[in-house]
């Protein structure tokens, strides 16, 4: 399979610990994308990357959150110190190639529970 | 920021039927996505829209980017079990963002 993968589908944690999750897109994208999604709701931009550049952050990523993608191919998404108000799906989606402008492919989410 | 409506927020269909949504913006958008989530699935790709009028079909879904570049139509016909699931419209966050700004969703539930 070479689409766009995600590790952990789901995790369940206790408020305070720390969370990451690994995505590996899809081997010729050099465009990486973190989304968040809760119920009810269309996905949210988190941050994106071209290549190991971090290019933007949204509003939405407070401190607690950091992600990276060191070697410009798979990227990790970490949640320190995590609250109730973190559980959500995070997906992650990748696009380059021939692909056209918003263009993205979707791996299958990470499910986060806090509890 | 940008902002997607969709409507309508879910529909109750009968097996067989066409189906029709839509979304509008509150700016114009260069490029319409629509995007289908199966439960616990991320979103998949349908049909890209990138002119204004542009009417394109993938299969049985057909998507059209209106001439105002504020809103676009997703039709769906003769729909089957398998079409069960959210549709979301997406565009481009704009101001020099590369991410995609999604609406809330359609959820179409098809009645045996």
């Amino acid at each position: 399979d070479t689409g766009v993968s995600q590790d952990p589908r789901h995790k369940i944690t206790k408020r305070g610990q720390n969370v990451t999750f690994r995505c590996d897109p899809i081997s010729e994208h050099n465009r990486l994308y973190w989304y968040r999604q809760t119920l009810g709701q269309g996905p949210e931009f988190l941050t994106y990357f071209q290549n190991e550049a971090q290019l933007e952050k949204s509003r939405l990523l407070s401190d607690r959150f950091s992600a990276e993608r060191p070697k410009g191919s798979f990227s990790t998404l970490e949640i320190q110190r995590t609250e109730q108000g973190d559980s959500a799906m995070y997906l992650c989606a990748s696009s380059g190639g021939r692909g056209g402008t918003g263009e993205l492919f979707f791996g299958e989410g990470s499910r986060l529970t806090v509890l | 920021g940008q902002q997607l409506n969709q409507s309508p927020q879910s529909m109750f269909i009968q097996e067989g039927e066409d189906v029709s949504m839509n979304c509008t913006s509150s700016s114009i958008f260069n490029t319409w996505l629509w995007y289908k989530q199966d439960p616990g699935e991320g979103p998949v790709l349908l049909i890209a829209l990138y002119k204004a009028g542009e009417l394109t079909s993938n299969g049985r879904l057909t998507a059209q980017f209106g001439i105002t570049r504020k809103d676009s139509f997703l039709n769906i016909s003769a729909s089957i079990p398998s079409d069960v699931g959210i549709y979301f419209c997406a565009g481009p966050s704009g101001g020099g963002a590369d991410g995609l700004t999604f609406g809330k969703g359609t959820h179409l539930i098809i009645q045996p």
